[in-house]
């Protein structure tokens, strides 16, 4: 499977731990992208990189969140102090050079936090 | 910010029928892009669309960019069980620190009845 992939699919915690997610992009791609989707919403931007260099940052970030992705290859997105406003589906896609605005999406991480 | 009003929010249909869903815009986009999600998964490309005037099809499934930039809609013709989901409309705007966001359509929900 040449898709992008994330891990883990499902993730329980309790408000207040540190969580972090990993995103594995479709592998030519230079663009990588988190968003997080809330029930009965459309994805909403939080942030991109262009190979290794984080670009742009959405006011939905807080200072709890960070996202890197040293190499430019996979990313990793972590909470810290979760509350339980950060409960959502966090979806990771990605883009080439050719069809820059095409972004292809993972299954997504599923938060809870209790 | 931008924000995109899709409709309708959902559609009850009998399997065989035509189905049309479209999405508007305070604001212009660059490129319009159509997505279908299912429950539990990412959301799944269906058509990207890059100039205004622009009608695409990919199988039974027509989309039209907006002259005015500001307004794309999506037809499925004649309906199967297996089209059930959550389509979205996306937009993205380059320029004005927009570069490669996509800001989402809140979804319209197909059911087709058998």
């Amino acid at each position: 499977d040449t898709g992008v992939s994330q891990d883990p699919r499902h993730k329980i915690t309790k408000r207040g731990q540190n969580v972090t997610f990993r995103c594995d992009p479709i592998s030519e791609h230079n663009r990588l992208y988190w968003y997080r989707q809330t029930l009965g919403q459309g994805p909403e931007f939080l942030t991109y990189f262009q190979n290794e260099a984080q670009l742009e940052k959405s006011r939905l970030l807080s200072d709890r969140f960070s996202a890197e992705r040293p190499k430019g290859s996979f990313s990793t997105l972590e909470i810290q102090r979760t509350e339980q406003g950060d409960s959502a589906m966090y979806l990771c896609a990605s883009s080439g050079e050719l069809a820059d605005n095409e972004q292809f999406f993972g299954p997504g991480t599923r938060l809870t936090v209790l | 910010g931008q924000q995109l009003n899709q409709s309708p929010q959902s559609m009850f249909i009998q399997e065989g029928e035509d189905v049309s869903m479209n999405c508007t815009s305070s604001s212009i986009f660059n490129t319009w892009l159509w997505y279908k999600q299912e429950p539990g998964e990412g959301p799944v490309l269906l058509i990207a669309l890059y100039k205004a005037g622009e009608l695409t099809s990919n199988g039974r499934l027509t989309a039209q960019f907006g002259i005015t930039r500001k307004d794309s809609f999506l037809n499925i013709s004649a309906s199967i069980p297996s089209d059930v989901g959550i389509y979205f409309c996306a937009g993205e705007a380059r320029g004005g620190g927009s570069n490669y966001k996509l800001t989402f359509g809140k979804g319209t929900l197909l059911t087709v009845n058998p």
